[in-house]
């Protein structure tokens, strides 16, 4: 199947400071990328998704100067994750559908964040 | 009401045991069904596609009942390592999917 790759895998980051996640498609072309967030025994909540080369659509609630999200090309997204805050604090796992793969989604590994 | 709806259980069944879930969904557009797999603190991964036909891969069958709009998954003959949460997802539109909120199985010696 298809690989998506997420870097870092964990970050402790201090309140204030700003996080960079990559995601990357690593053997097709991911022309959408979604981002999520995931809480201790919760479903997975969709952030945004993005299409590579225009501006991300955001979900209702999500601020999108808080979560900047990037698709430069059509392996690699973004989210930077901007003054991180304690309540910022989550698994965040990135998807990928490319061009004829039908449907399917392929998750990364997803990043866990702490904040303190 | 919600696009996907799914009995988050726990379902705790015997090992070898034969277990079925269901998943409902809201939009009779939706055009293609997915089972997800996610271990704890794990990315969920793509388990089988859901065709018309209805599929099977060894112990699992995936099936799909477009008139009453829901989807199962049968696992056969329960294995240990089958304890996870089971994810359903419907693809409505191109680049709008809806997840379950998932089902808990844990497999018992």
């Amino acid at each position: 199947g298809a690989v998506v790759s997420q870097h870092p895998s964990r970050v402790i980051c201090k309140s204030g400071t700003s996080v960079k996640i990559e995601c990357r498609s690593l053997d097709f072309q991911a022309t959408t990328m979604f981002w999520y967030r995931q809480f201790p025994k919760k479903s997975l909540m969709l952030m945004a998704t993005s299409n590579e080369g225009s501006k991300a659509t955001y979900e209702q609630g999500v601020e999108k100067d808080k979560f900047l999200i990037n698709h430069a090309s059509l392996t690699l997204s973004t989210l930077t994750v901007t003054s991180a805050h304690p309540e910022d604090s989550s698994f965040y796992i990135c998807s990928a559908r490319g061009r004829g793969l039908s449907y399917e989604q392929y998750f990364g590994p997803g990043t866990r964040l702490t904040v303190t | 009401r919600k696009e996907v709806e799914q009995d988050p259980g726990p379902f705790n069944v015997p090992e070898g045991a034969t277990v079925a879930f269901n998943c409902t969904y809201s939009n009779s557009a939706s055009q293609s069904f997915f089972w997800y797999r996610q271990d704890c603190r794990k990315e969920p991964k793509l388990l089988m596609s859901v065709y018309s036909s209805g599929n099977e891969d060894g112990r699992f069958t995936a099936q799909l009942n477009r008139a009453s709009q829901y989807i199962s998954l049968l696992i056969r003959d329960s294995k240990l390592s089958d304890s996870a949460t089971y994810l359903c997802v419907v693809n409505a539109a191109p680049d709008q999917f809806y997840f379950g909120t998932g089902t808990s199985l844990t497999v018992i010696p």
